[in-house]
């Protein structure tokens, strides 16, 4: 049971551009979410959350958007930058629980 | 440098085989959790302790198991090595056992054939 889905296995945008991986969740009790970016070869690094009280989070070049009625969670990469090149993977978790369920993870490359 | 570290980076063994992952976490850091991530697969959450004591379990196989000792490092130990066990293994520390971001290793990639 797939409980945090990323239905774009990959993304490919220009440098400059705007670059929005985004996932769908299934399970109402989840209240906090999270990005987090992979490089090859390295540990997921924490990029940016939101919890469920909020509809928008900023930070920098990142903002994290939640459609609590649609379950939907995007995050915004503006302007996209080749370093940002890596796989994205979104979770989630529940107040009530413990752990981070997270995504299949969204591969994003950013063309010079 | 997340501060979390995982030991070994790579291990190669055979089916049938044991083996055992360690995980130092953050200094400081109460939690520890186990991810597994297969080929093009998200993480897997496998087991979370915190502070010695076992907290939540996810998908984690009987032939697996883990603890957590008192100077709050962590081993993963996998058991009756299957070709499917083949995946990386990460690591992850947070100060509380409330999840909100966690700091993971680099991993260690196993590899059984």
């Amino acid at each position: 049971d797939q409980q945090v889905k990323q239905n774009s296995p990959s993304l490919s945008v220009q440098e400059g551009r705007i670059s929005i991986p985004n996932c769908d969740y299934t399970n109402s009790m989840f209240d906090y979410f999270l990005w987090y970016k992979k490089y090859p070869a390295e540990g997921p690094t924490f990029l940016i959350s939101i919890s469920s009280i909020k509809d928008k989070n900023e930070d920098g070049r990142f903002t994290v958007f939640l459609n609590k009625s649609a379950k939907h969670l995007s995050l915004h990469i503006v302007p996209s930058q080749p370093g940002d090149s890596a796989v994205y993977f979104c979770a989630a978790s529940a107040s009530s629980g413990d752990k981070l369920t997270f995504g299949t993870g969204t591969r994003l490359a950013v063309r010079p | 440098d997340s501060g979390v570290t995982q030991t070994p980076k790579h291990l190669i063994t055979a089916t049938g085989q044991r083996v055992t992952l360690r995980c130092s976490p953050r200094s400081g850091d109460l939690s520890v959790y186990w991810y597994q991530q297969s080929l093009d697969q998200g993480l897997q959450f496998l087991i979370q302790y915190y502070n010695g004591e076992e907290r939540a379990k996810g998908n984690i196989l009987e032939r697996f198991s883990a603890q957590q000792f008192p100077d709050l490092h962590s081993e993963l130990n996998l058991s009756s090595l299957e070709l499917g066990d083949s995946a990386l293994y990460f690591c992850a520390s947070s100060a509380t056992h409330n999840t909100g971001e966690l700091f993971f290793g680099e991993g260690s990639r196993l590899t059984v054939l």
